[in-house]
């Protein structure tokens, strides 16, 4: 069974960067996958941040290109997210998922885990 | 960026009832959509993707249709852990984009 799970500070000062891990269990992130970070701010929608390939290529939403940074551990089995310069409207529920490839679709998400922005 | 649009943005309903949720494209996007079901404080789970096929251990009951800008999630009988938020998400070109959602509560 394939399991993700997301960790980092629930609390980042405004300016400051934000950096969450996804562990995953049960599959490798060396195989053909792309893995994804999306977050849903209180009370929102979903909303894409980006993806990184099991190759290290990496795709972000234009929204957040230039503050959005993903990177793999192979070491460890995790990749991780890191965003600079937050504010108040980076804070949301960030989760993790695996994307299966072709067709294109997420099918295994981590529980999500809450960010705050705030002094 | 592909903007999806999702209608109803909630819906209150009963259980037993049949719920079609609509979702439409900017452009087209061939039958590359997929549907989640999202309940609060619990990980999205995909129901539908490629418009129609139906992920493995989602109940029958639901079902997709459309291809090119319009699609259809259809629940035909609600059944009580089906009260959630419903999303779309296209996945023809990134940025990978979600409709904004669909309620489905309890009258």
């Amino acid at each position: 069974q394939v399991q993700l799970q997301e960790s980092g500070p629930g609390l980042v000062k405004p300016s400051g960067t934000l950096s969450l891990t996804c562990a995953v269990s049960g599959a490798s992130i060396s195989s053909s996958n792309w893995w994804n970070w999306v977050r849903q701010p209180p009370g929102k929608g979903l909303e894409w941040i980006g993806q990184i390939s099991h190759t290290g290529g990496t795709d972000y939403s234009p929204s957040l290109k230039g503050r959005v940074t993903m990177s793999l551990d192979k070491s460890k089995n995790q990749f991780s997210l890191r965003l600079t310069s937050v504010t108040a409207a980076d804070t949301a529920v960030y989760y993790c998922a695996r994307d299966t490839g072709t067709p294109s679709y997420f099918d295994y998400w981590g529980q999500g885990t809450l960010v705050t922005v705030s002094s | 960026d592909i903007q999806m649009t999702q209608a109803p943005s909630s819906l209150s309903t009963s259980v037993g009832d049949r719920v079609t949720i609509t979702c439409r494209a900017s452009q087209s996007i061939y039958s590359y959509l997929n549907w989640y079901q999202h309940k609060p404080g619990k990980a999205p789970k995909v129901l539908i993707y490629a418009a129609s096929i139906l992920q493995s251990g989602v109940p029958s009951r639901f079902s997709g249709s459309g291809s090119g800008t319009d699609f259809t999630l259809t629940i035909s009988s609600l059944q009580p852990e089906d009260f959630a938020t419903y999303y779309c998400q296209q996945t023809y070109s990134t940025p990978w984009t979600f409709g904004q959602g669909t309620k489905v509560e309890i009258e």
